[in-house]
């Protein structure tokens, strides 16, 4: 089992610019989240998704932030444009159904200057 | 939505069991109580889930009293490892509305002496 998978590992961007966050769920979980991390916030859901669709995006700070699931292997967290307070730690997680437990990836590390 | 409450921090020295306490004052009765480990530069990870009474696996023990308002991690002879960010989790039943409460509090950082 390969895991939650998360690309790219590290982005850095300057302010203003399009980045794209990219999720490979592990096969066979129908939930796919979407964390953001940071010191002073903690651990942030942003949306979540049951069976490729948007369940809950109440997390999502402003406008700027979309998410997508077009199948059950894949789905992306896109900021356009992107502002210094958004660097932060992305983390998408997945699972299997109620009662079951989160499965985290590695995170992207985002640096927007 | 069932709200933790955590020690911000705990230290202990290696060898020796370190119990962490999570209340959940408010916590449904459909809900599940997880517990997730995360250490710097990593995602979360998953540690034990219970329901009520007692569980054990190979790395830690998940105690939940019979009101269910809180729960205590039991960490067996820690050692310099499990220094980590341990998150307790309250949510996950099936509400009957397909969502899930799947919200983080500030974790405990647990800091293991030498």
């Amino acid at each position: 089992d390969a895991g939650v998978i998360q690309s790219p590992r590290h982005e850095v961007t300057e302010m203003g610019q399009e980045v794209t966050l990219r999720c490979k769920p592990i096969s066979g979980h129908n939930s796919l989240f979407w964390y953001r991390q940071t010191m002073m916030r903690g651990l942030e859901l942003l949306i979540y998704f049951n069976n490729n669709v948007p369940i809950d995006d109440s997390g999502m700070p402003e406008d700027r932030f979309s998410a997508k699931m077009p199948n059950a292997s894949f789905s992306t967290l896109k900021i356009q444009p992107s502002e210094p307070r958004d660097s932060a730690v992305y983390f998408c997680a997945s699972k299997r159904g109620f009662n079951s437990p989160l499965h985290f990836g590695n995170g992207t590390r985002l640096t927007v200057t | 939505l069932a709200k933790t409450t955590q020690p911000i921090s705990m230290d202990s020295y290696e060898g020796q069991e370190v119990n962490i306490t999570c209340s959940h004052n408010n916590i449904a009765t459909n809900d599940y109580i997880t517990w997730y480990q995360q250490f710097p530069s990593q995602g979360p990870r998953f540690i034990i889930q219970g329901y009520k009474t007692k569980v054990t696996n190979e790395v830690a023990s998940l105690f939940i009293p019979a009101d269910r308002k809180s729960s205590t991690l039991s960490l067996p002879r820690v050692s310099l490892s499990d220094t980590a960010v341990y998150y307790c989790l309250v949510g996950d039943g099936d509400s009957g509305a397909g969502s899930y409460q799947l919200t983080f509090g500030k974790g405990t950082k647990l800091s293991v002496i030498p």
